[in-house]
């Protein structure tokens, strides 16, 4: 069965550092990958999506993810945060079986300092 | 464009008491789907739709009970609401079919407290 792990409920930076927020999945296909961003009282939005066409993956607002077989890992970076980065980013695998189906992580909240 | 609309936003009701919750997709995507959302645990699937006329269960369906009343429409109900119901649901859409890795796209959720 397919899941993620996120490792780190909460993160914190400050403004113009790197971001990295870690994502490891299990799967015993080749999985599809999603990081999804959600700020407070709204829904979820697709930051960027990996499936197969390339394993460094750019998404938006400066966003990208790495695909690492040999890790199983979709870590997600940003070079420098800005305060609007702050938010809860959730790492997904898509199942097998049909429906496009979704399993998500437990999420990382970021948070931006100055 | 409206995407996904859930109603209501917020809810209140009392253990016991049944409601459904709405959600309608203007994007004429196939599959829909419900999820909640609690503290530490992420977006656990309740149930979904891969198209129209069909549903399935996900994690954690016990407690619900869903209709897919048209393409655009999947209502979410609970026939008997129980305070580990209290949670945030969302609702999500996607454009296609098995196998197609199309990205999900949600709704705002709807916050729902169970006394």
């Amino acid at each position: 069965a397919q899941s993620v792990t996120q490792l780190g409920s909460h993160v914190s930076v400050s403004e113009g550092a790197l971001v990295l927020l870690r994502c490891n999945y299990s799967s015993s296909v080749p999985p599809y990958l999603f990081w999804y961003v959600q700020y407070p009282n709204q829904g979820l939005q697709l930051l960027l999506k990996y499936t197969s066409a390339a394993t460094l993956v750019k998404g938006i607002n400066g966003f990208e993810a790495e695909f690492k077989k040999s890790e199983t890992s979709f870590h997600l970076t940003k070079p420098s945060a800005h305060m609007s980065d702050a938010a809860e980013y959730f790492c997904a695998v898509m199942l097998t079986g049909g429906g496009n189906k979704l399993t998500f992580g437990t999420g990382t909240q970021l948070k931006v300092e100055l | 464009n409206a995407g996904v609309t859930q109603t209501p936003k917020f809810q209140v009701l009392k253990t016991g008491q049944s409601m459904t919750l709405q959600c309608a997709q203007d994007m004429n995507h196939n599959s829909m789907y419900w999820y909640r959302q609690d503290p530490g645990m992420g977006l656990r699937l309740i149930y979904y739709s891969a198209s129209e006329g069909t549903t399935d269960k996900g994690e954690v369906p016990n407690g619900y009970n869903v209709s897919r009343l048209n393409k655009r429409e999947f209502s979410l109900r609970l026939e008997s609401a129980a305070p580990s119901q209290t949670s945030v649901y969302f609702c999500a859409s996607s454009e296609a079919l098995d196998r197609t890795h199309q990205p999900q796209h949600f709704g705002d959720g709807t916050r729902l407290s169970i006394l």
